[in-house]
């Protein structure tokens, strides 16, 4: 079955640090990953997505995400965490053949410190 | 509206009581999805609606859950006997395509059971 993990459900960083929040999924297709973030109060907003091509992918709010094959990992990055980036973090993925059915993990919670 | 619109955005009922949940997609978003967030946990994958096709019911956790769409407009999530495992926020997304579309989320119902 399709499966995401998100092994770390808090993760605390002091602002200006850098940040990798990971994500290992298992799928017998060739996946369509994303990450989403939810900030207090607010609804899911896509960070970024990966499709195919380059394995480096670059999103909003100084955001990026390297696909790996061969760990089966999407893990999100970002070189100096600011406050307002304190939220939850979901990894998502699809497949071709799944149809539409995005699975998500459990989320990872980001506080940052000052 | 611009967004994924949810009404209500709490709802508190009584235990036994049937509740119904409300959601409009985007104008013009062919697929429509509802999930189920309960606290401190991810997203769970409820039920899928893509155009006129049979929706997949698959993430329907028993059959006091049912959903309806009519074409590609209003959705509405009706849970009957509610249950105090019931309490979550529940989750509608809609997206333009398949697959490698984006979900757009609206902002959820949050669920009290009590």
């Amino acid at each position: 079955a399709q499966s995401v993990t998100q092994p770390d459900i808090h993760i605390t960083v002091s602002e200006g640090a850098s940040l990798e929040l990971r994500c290992n999924y298992s799928y017998g297709a060739t996946p369509y990953l994303f990450w989403y973030v939810q900030s207090p109060g607010q609804g899911l907003q896509l960070l970024l997505k990966y499709f195919s091509g380059d394995t480096l992918v670059q999103g909003i709010k100084g955001f990026e995400a390297e696909f790996k094959r061969s760990q089966s990992s999407f893990n999100l990055r970002k070189p100096s965490v600011h406050w307002s980036d304190a939220a939850e973090y979901f990894c998502a993925v699809g497949a071709r053949g799944y149809g539409n059915k995005l699975v998500f993990g459990a989320g990872t919670i980001l506080r940052v410190k000052s | 509206g611009a967004g994924v619109s949810q009404s209500p955005s709490n709802k508190v009922t009584e235990k036994g009581k049937d509740v119904e949940l409300r959601c409009d997609p985007i104008s013009g978003h062919t697929a429509l999805y509802w999930y189920r967030q309960r606290l401190g946990q991810g997203l769970e994958f409820l039920i899928y609606f893509q155009g006129n096709s049979a929706p997949d019911k698959s993430g329907l956790p028993s059959d006091r859950f049912s959903a309806e769409r009519t074409g590609e407009s209003v959705s509405t999530l009706t849970i009957q006997r509610t249950q105090q495992e019931d309490s979550a926020v529940y989750l509608c997304a809609s997206t333009s395509g398949q697959g490698k579309s984006p979900l757009h989320f609206g902002n959820g119902t949050r669920l009290t059971v009590t």
